[in-house]
């Protein structure tokens, strides 16, 4: 499976976008990018996945460039909420979803 | 639908004592997995199912056991509790394959303190 890279940590002022990169040059054609995001020490949360097209659900907005080599997750408006850690994670098979440091994103007032 | 539910929340064990991690789901998946999480660090994968009676190991495998008698259920076993295996516990499940575009679910979670 692709490795990803992240930032450590980002910060976004409540109400506005957050964007949240990742990196994923290694990527080959049937591996899906996912996100997921974890609050404190609860279970992670899935939050959107895709292949190839842009997607977006009632939580986010996944965007894929052309070469599928990195993505960014948009929260459009971001509350004190969705402070969290957010990884992002590319699999081609199986559920061994390979879950790294990923980005502690912190929403400030 | 409960979705995932795991038991205890929180154990303490002591070295050399066994238990067995709980771990249900009501959504009729047919894959489960559990996944253990050290501080300031990912998930990593202990042992997964893709189905009743058919279990396999992943990253982090030693010292656990797992066994898949229906689709609801997939307990996990320590066999003889050591501190490194101190660390939070997490069930997961999934309807097809997560590789396969499908969305795994994850459970609240078990804290285990090994002494």
């Amino acid at each position: 499976d692709a490795k990803t890279t992240q930032p450590t940590s980002m910060d976004c002022a409540e109400g506005r976008a957050a964007n949240l990169p990742c990196n994923h040059s290694t990527i080959s054609g049937n591996e899906y990018v996912y996100w997921y995001r974890q609050i404190h020490s609860q279970g992670p949360q899935y939050i959107i996945h895709g292949l190839k097209n842009n997607e977006t659900n009632e939580m986010a907005s996944l965007i894929i460039t052309e070469d599928r080599k990195s993505s960014t997750l948009i929260l459009p408006h971001a509350t004190l909420r969705d402070t969290a850690v957010y990884y992002c994670i590319v699999l081609k098979r199986n559920n061994d979803m390979r879950f790294g440091a990923g980005t502690r994103l912190t929403v400030k007032p | 639908n409960a979705g995932v539910t795991q038991t205890p929340k929180f154990q303490v064990l002591k070295t050399g004592q066994s238990m067995t991690l709980q771990c249900a789901q009501d959504m009729n998946h047919e894959y489960m997995s559990w996944y253990r999480q050290d501080p300031g660090m990912g998930l990593r994968l202990i042992h997964y199912s893709v189905g009743a009676g058919i279990t396999d190991q992943g990253e982090v495998p030693n010292g656990y056991n797992v066994s898949r008698s229906t689709t609801e259920d997939f307990p996990l076993r320590l066999l003889s509790a050591a501190p490194s295996q101190t660390s939070v516990y997490f069930c997961a499940s999934s309807y097809g394959l997560a590789g396969g575009g499908d969305t795994q679910y994850f459970g609240p979670g078990t804290r285990l303190t090994v002494l």
